[in-house]
């Protein structure tokens, strides 16, 4: 089957960092997305990881293990407008039953930030 | 316009009912996606659509969900005789190939349609 796992919550400072882990179990991999989404709007496109290591974009970044079905996102110099649920997503290999790169999405977590 | 449009932002209907839900892709993407996004649930994909073709249709959780696409451009998803349990946010992406082996291909969001079944 297909799994991604991330938590459901977490609770930072304004200025600190936090890290959110996703672990996944799929049938292929192909990439691996982070996506932000504020509530009642768009998800919007963070980071995509498809080799190992770490991908940083400013304050952002993402880490892929692909050996051990892990990544994380890094948030820095947290601010208030950070609080938002993150959104983890693993596309499978193409063929198949997976012609269109569809998206598998773990349930999100919401991170609040305290002043 | 810039990015992908939905309407209507919010549809309230009564059990029975059919519904229509319209996505606008950005300007040139041959790839949509349909999601659904229920109440403590992780986004859940109904259907892909390459152009106006519909090569994988997985999600769809039962017949009383179809989707089209018309022109390469604007999909139509419609849930006929509504349930409760049809009640989710419906949220539209659009990619510029929707091709699995292209490994930039990134998936872009509308704002989603919030629907209740009464």
């Amino acid at each position: 089957g297909q799994n991604i796992d991330q938590p459901t919550e977490m609770t930072a400072t304004e200025g600190a960092i936090v890290q959110i882990n996703c672990t996944y179990q799929t049938s292929g991999f192909n990439g691996l997305f982070w996506y932000q989404q504020h509530a009642g709007e768009a998800p919007t496109f963070l980071s995509y990881n498809v080799l190992d290591g770490l991908e940083e974009k400013g304050r952002f970044s993402s880490f892929l293990s692909r050996s051990k079905g892990y990544s994380y996102l890094l948030l820095k110099e947290l601010q208030m407008k950070d609080s938002a649920s993150y959104l983890c997503a693993v596309r499978g290999r193409p063929g198949g039953d997976n012609q269109g790169g569809k998206l598998i999405f773990g349930q999100g977590t919401e991170l609040s930030v305290k002043p | 316009g810039a990015g992908v449009s939905q309407s209507p932002s919010n549809k309230v209907t009564e059990k029975g009912k059919d519904v229509e839900l319209r996505c606008d892709p950005i300007s040139g993407h041959t790839a949509l996606y349909w999601y659904r996004q229920s109440l403590g649930q992780g986004l859940e994909f109904l259907i892909y659509f390459q152009g106006n073709s519909a090569p994988d249709k997985s999600g769809l959780p039962s017949d009383r969900f179809s989707a089209e696409r018309t022109g390469g451009s604007v999909s139509t998803l419609t849930i006929q005789r509504t349930q409760q349990e049809d009640s989710a946010v419906y949220l539209c992406a659009s990619s510029l190939t929707g091709l699995a082996g292209s490994s930039t291909d990134t998936q872009y969001f509308g704002p989603g349609t919030r629907l209740t079944v009464l």
